[in-house]
């Protein structure tokens, strides 16, 4: 059975700096990865998403990774801003027909003024 | 274009009642996932809609949960004789399976308190 965590559970940061998000897996057998940003009480909003035959994506300030053999992926955020504060997931779907993503518990990031 | 909506917003109900929670996919969209969120639970996959074909309900914790999807777009979850257990966020996603890799956009949930 698929396992994702995330570390750390929560981090709290000053406006400006740079960060890495850490997400690993238990089964390389993955299709792709998906990172989420979620505000409280709010839903999901995607971030990026890696095929698993790719390195990594960026978009804007956030720049992904993936080491699909060794079951790894870091969310890198530059240049940290208060906006940035939210819970941050990341979710696999594994390869074959099932669909359904596995996610992490989360990060909760707070980026300091 | 409009995202995934979700309705209710809230629901609050008593320990036994019967809820049902709707879900409106992005048009096109002819994937559709339920997951649920609780507190210490993290987020779970409920049940998989695609197109016609039957659901993958591997994921449904009893079978007081159901789920059904009319005309290939909304979305209806049930839950019979609720639980103070079932109280949760019940999030609905939609894809394109083909298109971009696959990315589920989600709607912003359905949040459940069972007194």
């Amino acid at each position: 059975k698929q396992e994702v965590t995330q570390i750390p559970a929560a981090l709290s940061v000053p406006e400006g700096e740079n960060l890495v998000l850490n997400c690993s897996f238990t089964d390389s057998a993955i299709y792709n990865l998906q990172w989420f940003r979620q505000d409280p009480g709010k839903g999901l909003t995607s971030l990026l998403l890696i095929q698993s035959s790719q390195r990594e994506q960026t978009s804007g300030r956030l720049n992904a990774s993936l080491d699909k053999s060794s079951g790894r992926s870091t969310l890198y955020i530059a240049a940290s801003q208060p906006g940035d504060s939210a819970t941050y997931l990341c979710a696999v779907r594994p390869d074959g027909s099932a669909r359904q993503l596995t996610f992490g518990s989360g990060t909760q990031l707070t980026v300091l003024p | 274009g409009a995202g995934v909506s979700q309705s209710p917003s809230n629901k609050v109900t008593e320990k036994g009642k019967d809820v049902e929670l709707r879900c409106d996919p992005i048009s096109g969209h002819t994937a559709l996932y339920w997951y649920r969120q609780s507190l210490g639970q993290g987020l779970e996959f409920l049940i998989y809609f695609q197109g016609n074909s039957a659901p993958d309900k591997s994921g449904l914790p009893s079978d007081r949960f159901s789920a059904e999807r009319t005309g290939g777009s909304v979305s209806t979850l049930t839950i019979q004789r609720t639980q103070q257990e079932d109280s949760a966020v019940y999030l609905c996603a939609s894809s394109i399976p083909s298109g971009r890799g696959g990315t589920q956009y989600f709607g912003p949930g359905t949040r459940l308190t069972v007194l």
